[in-house]
């Protein structure tokens, strides 16, 4: 059955750097989602992206954050400089069509020290 | 705009004990619904999903759900709980309306832990 796979797994990160995660979305989607999820809380919406742009964003998503579909395959989050309150996992997911069921990747968990 | 409400934090029962997990949503039209499950350290698993028709519906590993418009509920339910069902449980919601701007960003609620007895 074909997944949604997110590269790395965790990344460690000093506060202010730069980060890409990235992820490899099914191959037929048209939908791509980041959200993240703070630990011990509640899974949020960061964006949606579709035809090559965002559709929409939440007010989490700021200037410091940026998403890419760079080929036919990934899909990228950049975080320009990160912050303490970054740290969290990270879940990528798509969909074929609006009204199909996303479906997630395994998460990117990001620690900012 | 929409919001998931999941009351219960912590549920704690005993194996082979029914379950019922409760999840109320407020929207206008009526949502898409969805239950996922993630165990510690992992990624989200769907468990079964409503988008319209029958609103008993039959998901994987025993659990099934209901969509009560009346009471704007989607409780998980399974009628005798396993060791491995221990794991936190997210109800979650997407706009239906497909005119909308919203491209299929899904709400979810606080989740619920679930702790299984021996």
């Amino acid at each position: 059955e074909p997944e949604v796979t997110q590269t790395p797994s965790h990344q460690v990160t000093q506060m202010g750097q730069e980060v890409i995660l990235r992820c490899v979305p099914i191959s037929n989607h048209l939908y791509f989602y980041w959200y993240r999820q703070i630990l011990g809380q509640k899974v949020e919406f960061l964006v949606s992206f579709y035809n090559n742009e965002i559709s929409e964003k939440s007010e989490i998503f700021d200037d410091q954050f940026s998403v890419e579909r760079p080929d036919g395959s990934n899909f990228t989050l950049k975080i320009r400089s990160t912050k303490l309150e970054d740290s969290a996992m990270y879940f990528c997911a798509s969909i074929r069509k609006r009204t199909d069921t996303q479906y997630f990747g395994p998460g990117t968990r990001l620690t900012v020290l | 705009a929409q919001s998931v409400t999941q009351p219960d934090i912590h549920i704690t029962v005993s194996e082979g004990a029914s379950l019922e997990l409760r999840c109320n949503y407020s929207y206008g039209a009526t949502p898409y619904l969805f239950w996922y499950v993630q165990s510690p350290g992992q990624g989200l698993q769907l468990l079964l999903k409503y988008f319209s028709g029958d609103t008993l519906v039959q998901g994987i590993k025993g659990f099934e759900a209901e969509f009560k418009r009346s009471q704007s509920s989607f409780n998980l339910r399974k009628p005798s709980v396993h060791w491995s069902d221990a794991a936190e449980y997210f109800c979650a919601v997407g706009l239906a309306n497909a005119g909308g701007t919203s491209y299929g960003k899904l709400t979810f609620g606080q989740g619920t832990i679930l702790t299984v007895h021996p």
